[in-house]
């Protein structure tokens, strides 16, 4: 069964500082890794899909790196703002998404 | 991206009535989808896979008496949760993959909050 590890569970930083969070996945075996926000209360936002052949993806502030082997993912967020604060969600996809139990991050102005 | 639609967002519901969630997949057909759970301050937990024409697939643990889950076409999946409690009371979020294998990215619905009482 896939078991998925999210550190830190919480993530404080003055506005402008980069952030990074992590998430470990057990059975290497996935189609693909994908990093989702979600907001207090409500659904979630795709933020980046990482394939199991690639190394990393990128968009705007974002970027994500997945090493299949190590059976690790790490969501790098630049220059954070206070909007960025929320939930932020790894799920590993091996037909079915396992979800990790996310990183809440608060950006301070 | 695709668009999957969850309605109704949030439910207040009576203990011991029931009520039915939909899914709809507005731009793919979907012959899978997925219905997650969700309770405070946890992380997002598969309860069953929906197949179009079949028998749904339930994870461990999950009731499948109690939570009803009917794929009547490529588009459209439904939850219903029988005889709710308060313990039932949680955010649940149907996803849908337009493909299945590498490539295939999950969309996710809006979510459902049921609030039993």
């Amino acid at each position: 069964k896939q078991e998925v590890t999210q550190i830190p569970a919480a993530l404080s930083v003055p506005e402008g500082e980069n952030l990074v969070l992590n998430c470990s996945f057990t059975d290497s075996a996935i189609y693909n890794l994908q990093w989702f926000r979600q907001d207090p209360g409500k659904g979630l936002t795709s933020l980046l899909l990482i394939q199991s052949s690639q190394r990393e993806q990128t968009s705007g502030r974002l970027n994500a790196s997945l090493d299949k082997s190590s059976g690790r993912s790490t969501l790098y967020i630049a220059a954070s703002q206070p909007g960025d604060s929320a939930t932020y969600l790894c799920a590993a996809n091996d037909y079915k998404l396992s979800f990790g139990a996310g990183t809440t991050v608060t950006v301070r102005a | 991206g695709a668009v999957v639609s969850q309605h109704p967002s949030r439910v207040i519901c009576k203990s011991g009535t029931s009520v039915k969630i939909e899914c709809r997949s507005l731009d793919f057909q979907a012959t899978t989808m997925f219905w997650y759970r969700q309770f405070p301050k946890q992380s997002l937990m598969l309860m069953a896979t929906s197949n179009e024409g079949s028998k749904a697939t339930y994870e461990q643990g999950v009731e499948k008496d109690k939570f009803l889950i009917n794929h009547a076409s490529l588009t459209l999946s439904t939850l219903t949760v029988t005889s709710a409690h308060p313990e039932d009371s949680s955010f649940y979020i149907c996803s849908a993959p337009p493909l299945v294998g590498e490539g295939t990215e999950a969309f996710f619905g809006q979510g459902t909050r049921l609030t039993v009482v």
